[in-house]
Protein backbone atom coordinates (compact mmCIF):
# COMPACT_ATOMS: atom_id res chain seq x y z
CA UNK A 1 0.00 0.00 0.00
CA UNK A 2 1.83 3.06 -1.05
CA UNK A 3 1.63 6.24 0.99
CA UNK A 4 3.23 9.27 1.44
CA UNK A 5 5.17 9.12 4.94
CA UNK A 6 6.11 12.16 7.03
CA UNK A 7 8.43 12.81 10.08
CA UNK A 8 8.50 13.84 12.54
CA UNK A 9 4.48 13.38 13.09
CA UNK A 10 4.81 16.51 16.19
CA UNK A 11 7.43 18.73 16.68
CA UNK A 12 7.57 21.19 19.68
CA UNK A 13 10.17 23.85 19.72
CA UNK A 14 11.14 26.95 20.82
CA UNK A 15 11.13 30.18 18.94
CA UNK A 16 14.30 30.67 16.84
CA UNK A 17 15.12 27.13 16.54
CA UNK A 18 15.85 25.43 13.20
CA UNK A 19 12.92 22.72 12.61
CA UNK A 20 13.72 20.46 9.86
CA UNK A 21 10.58 18.28 8.80
CA UNK A 22 11.05 14.99 5.82
CA UNK A 23 8.79 13.90 3.35
CA UNK A 24 8.96 10.54 1.36
CA UNK A 25 6.76 10.85 -1.83
CA UNK A 26 4.83 7.79 -3.27
CA UNK A 27 7.69 5.92 -5.50
CA UNK A 28 6.64 6.81 -9.15
CA UNK A 29 5.44 10.38 -9.02
CA UNK A 30 7.28 13.18 -9.88
CA UNK A 31 5.61 15.94 -8.12
CA UNK A 32 5.79 16.71 -4.55
CA UNK A 33 4.02 19.58 -2.59
CA UNK A 34 4.09 21.05 0.67
CA UNK A 35 1.28 23.03 2.56
CA UNK A 36 0.81 24.33 5.93
CA UNK A 37 -2.94 24.11 7.51
CA UNK A 38 -4.19 27.10 9.59
CA UNK A 39 -7.56 28.03 11.12
CA UNK A 40 -7.43 30.73 8.70
CA UNK A 41 -6.00 29.99 5.65
CA UNK A 42 -6.99 26.77 5.23
CA UNK A 43 -4.83 24.96 3.08
CA UNK A 44 -1.68 26.66 1.90
CA UNK A 45 0.31 25.76 -0.61
CA UNK A 46 3.75 26.65 0.20
CA UNK A 47 5.92 25.18 -2.79
CA UNK A 48 6.00 22.08 -4.88
CA UNK A 49 8.44 20.25 -7.07
CA UNK A 50 8.28 18.53 -10.69
CA UNK A 51 11.00 16.10 -11.38
CA UNK A 52 12.88 17.05 -7.87
CA UNK A 53 13.18 20.80 -9.68
CA UNK A 54 11.81 23.61 -7.46
CA UNK A 55 9.19 25.04 -9.56
CA UNK A 56 7.00 27.55 -7.04
CA UNK A 57 8.20 28.72 -3.80
CA UNK A 58 5.77 31.95 -3.64
CA UNK A 59 3.53 30.62 -0.85
CA UNK A 60 6.87 30.43 1.33
CA UNK A 61 8.38 32.96 3.37
CA UNK A 62 11.51 33.64 1.64
CA UNK A 63 14.09 34.80 4.71
CA UNK A 64 12.97 31.70 6.83
CA UNK A 65 11.87 28.85 4.80
CA UNK A 66 13.41 27.06 2.20
CA UNK A 67 12.24 23.43 0.78
CA UNK A 68 14.71 21.08 -0.95
CA UNK A 69 14.54 17.78 -2.72
CA UNK A 70 18.10 16.28 -2.45
CA UNK A 71 16.69 12.93 -4.32
CA UNK A 72 13.62 11.08 -5.48
CA UNK A 73 13.03 9.47 -2.15
CA UNK A 74 13.27 12.23 0.35
CA UNK A 75 11.64 16.59 0.21
CA UNK A 76 12.40 18.88 3.49
CA UNK A 77 11.08 21.80 4.64
CA UNK A 78 13.22 23.85 6.74
CA UNK A 79 12.28 26.46 8.87
CA UNK A 80 15.14 28.67 10.44
CA UNK A 81 14.60 30.37 12.61
CA UNK A 82 11.40 29.14 13.53
CA UNK A 83 8.59 32.06 15.01
CA UNK A 84 5.31 31.23 16.42
CA UNK A 85 3.28 32.18 14.03
CA UNK A 86 4.89 29.28 12.36
CA UNK A 87 2.55 26.59 14.21
CA UNK A 88 0.31 24.64 12.47
CA UNK A 89 0.36 21.44 10.56
CA UNK A 90 2.91 20.63 7.46
CA UNK A 91 1.83 18.84 5.23
CA UNK A 92 3.51 17.04 2.12
CA UNK A 93 1.73 15.43 -0.83
CA UNK A 94 2.69 13.95 -4.07
CA UNK A 95 1.10 13.29 -7.51
CA UNK A 96 1.95 11.81 -11.10
CA UNK A 97 2.23 15.02 -13.67
CA UNK A 98 2.96 13.79 -17.49
CA UNK A 99 5.43 15.84 -18.53
CA UNK A 100 5.19 18.32 -21.07
CA UNK A 101 1.17 18.72 -19.87
CA UNK A 102 1.40 21.38 -18.03
CA UNK A 103 -2.04 22.48 -16.59
CA UNK A 104 -2.88 18.79 -15.66
CA UNK A 105 -2.85 18.40 -11.74
CA UNK A 106 -3.27 14.43 -10.84
CA UNK A 107 -5.16 13.95 -7.58
CA UNK A 108 -2.71 14.44 -4.88
CA UNK A 109 -1.96 12.23 -2.01
CA UNK A 110 -1.22 13.26 0.94
CA UNK A 111 0.85 12.31 4.24
CA UNK A 112 -0.04 12.72 8.03
CA UNK A 113 1.20 15.95 8.34
CA UNK A 114 3.77 16.98 10.92
CA UNK A 115 2.16 19.39 13.86
CA UNK A 116 4.79 22.10 14.82
CA UNK A 117 4.08 24.27 17.82
CA UNK A 118 6.48 27.13 18.06
CA UNK A 119 6.38 28.28 21.34
CA UNK B 1 -7.25 37.06 -1.08
CA UNK B 2 -8.99 33.79 -0.51
CA UNK B 3 -9.62 32.89 -4.38
CA UNK B 4 -12.06 29.37 -3.15
CA UNK B 5 -13.94 29.76 -0.22
CA UNK B 6 -15.86 27.64 2.36
CA UNK B 7 -18.16 30.28 3.94
CA UNK B 8 -19.14 27.11 6.86
CA UNK B 9 -17.14 26.33 8.71
CA UNK B 10 -19.39 23.43 10.38
CA UNK B 11 -22.32 21.45 9.20
CA UNK B 12 -24.52 19.16 11.16
CA UNK B 13 -26.52 16.97 9.62
CA UNK B 14 -28.56 13.68 10.26
CA UNK B 15 -27.81 10.25 9.65
CA UNK B 16 -29.55 9.09 6.69
CA UNK B 17 -30.60 12.63 5.64
CA UNK B 18 -28.87 14.62 2.69
CA UNK B 19 -25.15 16.77 3.79
CA UNK B 20 -24.62 19.58 1.12
CA UNK B 21 -21.49 21.11 1.06
CA UNK B 22 -20.83 24.65 -0.52
CA UNK B 23 -17.99 26.27 -2.03
CA UNK B 24 -17.54 29.62 -4.02
CA UNK B 25 -14.52 30.34 -6.32
CA UNK B 26 -13.31 34.23 -8.12
CA UNK B 27 -11.79 33.13 -10.76
CA UNK B 28 -12.87 31.94 -13.86
CA UNK B 29 -9.86 30.33 -15.42
CA UNK B 30 -10.49 27.43 -12.99
CA UNK B 31 -11.18 24.62 -14.89
CA UNK B 32 -11.15 21.58 -12.46
CA UNK B 33 -12.36 21.32 -9.22
CA UNK B 34 -12.39 18.62 -6.47
CA UNK B 35 -13.04 17.59 -3.19
CA UNK B 36 -10.93 16.22 -0.75
CA UNK B 37 -11.81 14.62 2.95
CA UNK B 38 -9.68 14.77 6.07
CA UNK B 39 -10.30 12.70 9.13
CA UNK B 40 -8.56 14.14 12.41
CA UNK B 41 -4.72 13.55 12.68
CA UNK B 42 -4.65 11.78 8.91
CA UNK B 43 -3.93 13.73 5.66
CA UNK B 44 -6.57 14.74 2.91
CA UNK B 45 -7.64 12.19 0.89
CA UNK B 46 -9.40 12.81 -2.73
CA UNK B 47 -13.14 12.31 -2.66
CA UNK B 48 -14.17 13.46 -5.73
CA UNK B 49 -13.80 15.76 -8.93
CA UNK B 50 -15.26 17.86 -11.71
CA UNK B 51 -14.11 19.04 -14.86
CA UNK B 52 -15.64 22.55 -16.11
CA UNK B 53 -16.90 21.06 -19.46
CA UNK B 54 -19.57 19.13 -16.89
CA UNK B 55 -22.35 20.24 -14.61
CA UNK B 56 -22.55 17.10 -12.43
CA UNK B 57 -20.36 14.14 -11.49
CA UNK B 58 -21.32 11.25 -9.52
CA UNK B 59 -19.35 8.61 -7.07
CA UNK B 60 -21.66 6.05 -5.25
CA UNK B 61 -23.62 8.16 -2.72
CA UNK B 62 -21.48 11.70 -3.98
CA UNK B 63 -22.44 14.12 -5.97
CA UNK B 64 -20.55 17.32 -7.09
CA UNK B 65 -22.66 19.89 -8.97
CA UNK B 66 -20.47 22.86 -10.51
CA UNK B 67 -22.42 26.29 -11.92
CA UNK B 68 -19.92 28.18 -13.58
CA UNK B 69 -22.02 31.19 -14.04
CA UNK B 70 -22.17 31.63 -10.45
CA UNK B 71 -19.03 30.13 -9.66
CA UNK B 72 -20.28 27.46 -7.19
CA UNK B 73 -19.59 24.47 -6.55
CA UNK B 74 -21.56 21.99 -3.93
CA UNK B 75 -20.70 18.30 -2.93
CA UNK B 76 -24.15 16.42 -2.06
CA UNK B 77 -23.70 13.40 0.21
CA UNK B 78 -26.65 11.08 0.47
CA UNK B 79 -27.66 9.30 2.13
CA UNK B 80 -24.98 10.81 4.94
CA UNK B 81 -23.43 8.37 7.44
CA UNK B 82 -21.25 8.93 10.91
CA UNK B 83 -18.76 7.93 8.88
CA UNK B 84 -19.17 11.17 6.89
CA UNK B 85 -18.23 13.36 9.88
CA UNK B 86 -15.11 14.86 8.49
CA UNK B 87 -13.13 17.90 7.23
CA UNK B 88 -14.35 18.64 3.95
CA UNK B 89 -12.05 20.65 1.18
CA UNK B 90 -12.91 22.16 -2.24
CA UNK B 91 -10.11 22.72 -4.39
CA UNK B 92 -9.42 24.51 -7.69
CA UNK B 93 -6.73 23.81 -10.19
CA UNK B 94 -4.47 26.39 -10.87
CA UNK B 95 -2.29 25.57 -13.84
CA UNK B 96 -0.93 22.35 -12.05
CA UNK B 97 -1.48 23.79 -8.31
CA UNK B 98 -4.74 22.97 -6.49
CA UNK B 99 -5.74 26.38 -4.28
CA UNK B 100 -7.92 24.71 -1.44
CA UNK B 101 -10.65 26.49 0.70
CA UNK B 102 -10.58 26.96 4.40
CA UNK B 103 -12.87 23.46 5.09
CA UNK B 104 -16.51 22.43 6.08
CA UNK B 105 -16.27 20.36 9.35
CA UNK B 106 -19.62 17.77 8.53
CA UNK B 107 -20.73 15.59 11.79
CA UNK B 108 -23.04 13.07 10.70
CA UNK B 109 -25.45 12.68 14.15
CA UNK B 110 -27.29 9.30 14.95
Amino acid sequence: DARVTQTPRHKVTEMGQEVTMRCQPILGHNTVFWYRQTMMQGLELLAYFRNRAPLDDSGMPKDRFSAEMPDATLATLKIQPSEPRDSAVYFCASGSIPDGLAGVADTQYFGPGTRLTVL
Amino acid sequence: DQQVKQNSPSLSVQEGRISILNCDYTNSMFDYFLWYKKYPAEGPTFLISISSIKDKNEDGRFTVFLNKSAKHLSLHIVPSQPGDSAVYFCAAQNTDKLIFGTGTRLQVFP
